[in-house]
């Protein structure tokens, strides 16, 4: 079984703070994949990352960056200099044991307030 | 953009009827799904596909058929709606498998069953 835990359900920051949005995953699997999509309030599912469980470099792609610590089974994605446009409901997922299934979050409402 | 087509985008319909929600791809992915999300649960699987007439359940499967006669169609049919699933209908595809690829999603179907 495999599972995904955001106990950030809200969050509120004022513009230009950096935020981290945590998640928590459970999977007995050795091999598993980690995923983080953003939805806007427009509503579309936008991919932003995936991480397979063989590579603990954290990542960088501009004022984003993922912090992946398997040691702790978390997944956790912070905003750096957060904007207006940052404002999505993020989805942490996972896939594991094989199968072409996903499990995703409840996910984490980010509201950035000008 | 992945070519994802979702119809229709909005249905409302009553307690009873069949309905059929239909997606669409012109990437020639194999794997195709259909999740729902609603609050407080994120997006759930509903039902998968990973090739012409091969599917499987996902977690939330009950009340719901889905079919694939051709590799760019996968259709999601309520045999008879309920007002329990009410809520948003996203598709998604993928190539290669979740190992290789991140699932890219359509823009959803929103569907009230009154």
């Amino acid at each position: 079984a495999q599972k995904v835990t955001q106990a950030q359900t809200e969050i509120s920051v004022v513009e230009k703070e950096d935020v981290t949005l945590d998640c928590v995953y459970e999977t007995r699997d050795t091999t598993y994949y980690l995923f983080w999509y953003k939805q806007p309030p427009s509503g579309e599912l936008v991919f932003l990352i995936r991480r397979n469980s063989f590579d603990e470099q954290n990542e960088i792609s501009g004022r984003y960056s993922w912090n992946f610590q398997k040691s702790t089974s978390s997944f956790n994605f912070t905003i750096t200099a957060s904007q207006v446009v940052d404002s999505a409901v993020y989805f942490c997922a996972l896939n594991s044991g094989g199968y072409q299934k996903v499990t995703f979050g409840i996910g984490t409402k980010l509201q950035v307030i000008p | 953009d992945a070519g994802i087509t979702q119809s229709p985008r909005h249905k409302v319909t009553e307690t009873g009827t069949p309905v059929t929600l239909r997606c669409h791809q012109t990437e020639n992915h194999r794997y195709m799904y259909w999740y729902r999300q609603d609050p407080g649960h994120g997006l759930r699987l509903i039902h998968y596909s990973y090739g012409v007439k091969d599917t499987d359940k996902g977690e939330v499967s009950d009340g719901y058929s889905v079919s694939r006669s051709k590799t760019e169609d996968f259709l999601l049919t309520l045999e008879s709606a309920t007002s329990s699933q009410t809520s948003v209908y996203f598709c998604a595809i993928s190539d290669y498998g979740l190992g290789n690829q991140p699932q890219h999603f359509g823009d959803g179907t929103r569907l009230s069953i009154l």
